[in-house]
C-alpha cells in the first residue's frame, strides 16, 4: 500500500533554532518527492521538488535530503523564524498523476 | 504570483444549498485538477481527480452526487457542494499540476483553498 508518514507529528522550537522534519514512503513506483509548507486556512506552497537521482535540493533556509535506497526524506530549516510556523507536508508522486501525501507535521517558533 | 485561483475564500451558506467553488489555472494549462477536502489539524484528503472533457474520477466514499465536478476547460474546474449540510463544512483546496514528462516531475500548484460554513 502506498503510504507516507512523517514524524514529528508536531514541534514546537525557538526562534533562532534549527530543526529537523522527517518523511518515510513505501510508494512505488517512485517518481518524486515534493515538500511543501502550509499556512493556517491557507494552500500549500512548493519547498522543493526532488526526483529519484537527486539526494538534496535548497531552498533559502530550507533543505531537503533524499535517500531512494531507504525511502526517506529530511527537510532542514535553519535559523528558523516565527514565520516559519505552519505545517509542512511531504508528497510522494508516481508515475501518472498520481500523489499520495504525508500527514504533515506541525511546526510552532515561539519567540 | 498565485498560478492557481481558487474561489471563493470563504462561503457561509443555509443547509440545504448548493455552493459552487471555482478553480482556475492562470498561467498554464491543466487537463487535471485535484479537489481536496481538509479538516482542521489533519492532512489534505483527495476527494476527486477532475477531467477536462472527461467524467471525474472520484475516490472511494466520495458522493459524485454530492461533490459535482465540471471540468469544462484547460484552465477552470468547479466543485459544486449540492444541498450541503453542516457537515459537509470543511476548508477546500484545488490543485493543478504543470507535466514535466511522463515522470510527472512538474510543479503541483494549490489554490488558496475555500472555506465552507454550512448553517
Amino acid at each position: 500500500k502506498n503510504q507516507v508518514e512523517q514524524s514529528p507529528q508536531s514541534l514546537i522550537i525557538l526562534e533562532g533554532k534549527n530543526c529537523t522534519l522527517q518523511c518515510n514512503y513505501t510508494v512505488s513506483p517512485f517518481s518524486n518527492l515534493r515538500w511543501y509548507k502550509q499556512d493556517t486556512g491557507r494552500g500549500p506552497v512548493s519547498l522543493t521538488i526532488m526526483t529519484f537521482s537527486e539526494n538534496t535540493k535548497s531552498n533559502g533556509r530550507y533543505t531537503a535530503t533524499l535517500d531512494a535506497d531507504t525511502k526517506q526524506s529530511s527537510l532542514h530549516i535553519t535559523a528558523s523564524q516565527l514565520s516559519d510556523s505552519a505545517s509542512y507536508i511531504c508528497v510522494v508522486g508516481n508515475y501518472g498523476q498520481n500523489f499520495v501525501f504525508g500527514p504533515g507535521t506541525r511546526l510552532s517558533v515561539l519567540p | 504570483g498565485a498560478v492557481v485561483s481558487q474561489h471563493p475564500s470563504r462561503v457561509i451558506c443555509k443547509s440545504g444549498t448548493s455552493v459552487k467553488i471555482e478553480c482556475r489555472s492562470l498561467d498554464f494549462q491543466a487537463t487535471t485538477m485535484f479537489w481536496y477536502r481538509q479538516f482542521p489539524k489533519q492532512s489534505l484528503m483527495l476527494m476527486a481527480t477532475s477531467n477536462e472533457g472527461s467524467k471525474a474520477t472520484y475516490e472511494q466514499g466520495v458522493e459524485k452526487d454530492k461533490f459535482l465536478i465540471n471540468h469544462a476547460s484547460l484552465t477552470l474546474s468547479t466543485l459544486t457542494v449540492t444541498s450541503a449540510h453542516p457537515e459537509d463544512s470543511s476548508f477546500y483546496i484545488c490543485s493543478a499540476p504543470t507535466l514535466a514528462g511522463g515522470a510527472n516531475t512538474g510543479e503541483l500548484f494549490f489554490g488558496e483553498g475555500s472555506r465552507l460554513t454550512v448553517l
